[in-house]
């Protein structure tokens, strides 16, 4: 079975930085592209960075760009989102996600339970 | 302000039929990239329910069903049961952003 925790969420203060986790199994972790998601309370999905099988390709979303840093360990099954600068408007739940692919476009087949990131003073 | 624009919310009656938009641009499902669909119970993480514009996954229902044509896609649900009433979003790849994106999701409330 397929599992995907996701861990590392809490509060923080404006500018503040935490690192989100998320631990798979019940599958080759090596062999699938990841990506984060996240979601503000009562709003919808908002797509935040991939990262190829390998780690050595990294996609990031124009708000984020700069300020997050994804990757993984291969080693240990376990895919990562540094957050750095942290504002108001990060305050989300933040799932990962398995990438799978079609012949045009990304999808996401198994998630995370999620990690929820409260950014406030 | 989603690049995928879906209704706010849909509603219906058990055992009806309900249908859900959801409408793009030229960079997106007009480019021919491919649309795929997500339920999101309350309070749980979502759920892949098509694929590829209108793929099931193994254990999604035969009553979901997906269609895509020109910029526009959408959702079917038929037989419609309260187990059904979720969040329902949509999403594709847009060549402007260079991205995933997902339309602004949609209610479904079962009557």
């Amino acid at each position: 079975e397929v599992l995907l925790l996701d861990s590392g969420g809490g509060l923080v203060q404006p500018g503040g930085s935490l690192r989100l986790s998320c631990a798979a199994s019940g599958f080759t972790f090596s062999s699938y592209a990841m990506s984060w998601v996240r979601q503000a309370p009562g709003k919808g999905l908002e797509w935040v960075s991939a990262i190829s099988d390998s780690g050595g390709t990294t996609y990031y979303a124009d708000s984020v760009k700069g300020r997050f840093t994804i990757s993984r360990d291969n080693s240990k099954n376990t895919l990562y989102l540094q957050v750095n600068s942290l504002r108001a408007e990060d305050t989300a739940v933040y799932y990962c996600a398995r990438r799978m692919t079609t012949l045009t476009t990304f999808y996401f087949d198994y998630w995370g339970q999620g990690a929820l990131v409260t950014v406030s003073s | 302000q989603s690049v995928l624009t879906q209704p706010p919310s849909v509603s219906g009656a058990p055992g009806q039929r309900v249908t859900i938009s959801c409408t793009g641009s030229s960079s997106n499902i007009g480019a021919g990239y491919d649309i795929h669909w997500y339920q999101q119970l309350p309070g749980t993480a979502p759920k892949l329910l098509i694929y590829g514009n209108s793929n099931r996954p193994s254990g999604v229902p035969d009553r979901f069903s997906g269609s895509k044509s020109g910029t526009s896609a959408s959702l079917a649900i038929t037989g419609l049961q309260a187990e059904d009433e979720a969040d329902y979003y949509c999403q594709s790849y847009d060549s402007s952003l260079s991205g995933s994106v997902f339309g602004g999701g949609t209610k479904l409330t079962v009557l």
